[in-house]
């Protein structure tokens, strides 16, 4: 059973930092790209980062790009997002989500994991 | 950036009754959509891949049509797990973009 969970939520102020985790099990993690999109608050979803098989590419839309950065350990099962500089706007739950490609759909999502940037 | 536009935004039916959901895209896509289903405190779910393509374990009461700019999520007489939120998502080019979700309720 594929199965993602995220961890490294919480509260954060403006400008600060912080790295989200998701644990991958149930399928060959190295086989697949692998995503985060976020949803603020009864709002929609958002793409966020896409990264390759090998982490070798990575891809972000500009609302985050330049402060948000993804990264993955094979060997671990897991990913990463790095998010600096944070804003509010960021306030979301964000969920890691496996992708198919070169279909670029997510397949399976993790259960979320809820980030608040406030002072 | 491709814009995805979904209508209604809120959609009120009766159990048993069937539904279409559009979602049009600011250009051309050819069938590069997909739907998902995200219930009430849930994480999102893939219910149809490029634009019509079944997902398996997804009940056959849900199809997909369209292709170009106008795409469609139907639901085959309605059934009370049905009652979420609904998102289209396009892969034709990047950055991905998701519409704003239609919102299916009980009349």
């Amino acid at each position: 059973e594929v199965q993602l969970v995220e961890s490294g939520g919480g509260l954060v102020q403006p400008g600060r930092s912080l790295k989200l985790s998701c644990a991958a099990s149930g399928f060959t993690f190295s086989n697949y790209y692998m995503a985060w999109v976020r949803q603020a608050p009864k709002k929609g979803l958002e793409w966020v980062a896409t990264i390759s098989t090998s982490g070798s590419r990575t891809y972000y839309p500009d609302s985050v790009k330049g402060r948000f950065t993804i990264s993955r350990d094979n060997a671990k099962s897991s990913l990463y997002l790095q998010m600096n500089s944070l804003k509010s706007e960021d306030t979301a739950t964000y969920y890691c989500a496996r992708m198919m490609v070169p279909y670029y759909y997510f397949d399976y999502w993790g259960q979320g994991v809820m980030v608040t940037v406030s002072s | 950036d491709i814009v995805l536009t979904q209508s209604p935004a809120t959609l009120s039916v009766t159990p048993g009754e069937s539904v279409s959901l559009s979602c049009r895209a600011s250009q051309g896509i050819s069938t590069s959509i997909h739907w998902y289903q995200q219930k009430s405190n849930e994480s999102p779910r893939l219910l149809i891949k490029y634009a019509s393509q079944s997902i398996s374990g997804i009940p056959s009461r849900f199809s997909g049509s369209g292709s170009g700019t106008d795409f469609t999520l139907s639901i085959n007489r309605v059934e009370s797990e049905d009652f979420s939120v609904y998102y289209c998502q396009q892969s034709y080019s990047l950055p991905l973009t998701f519409g704003s979700g239609t919102k299916l309720e009980i009349k």
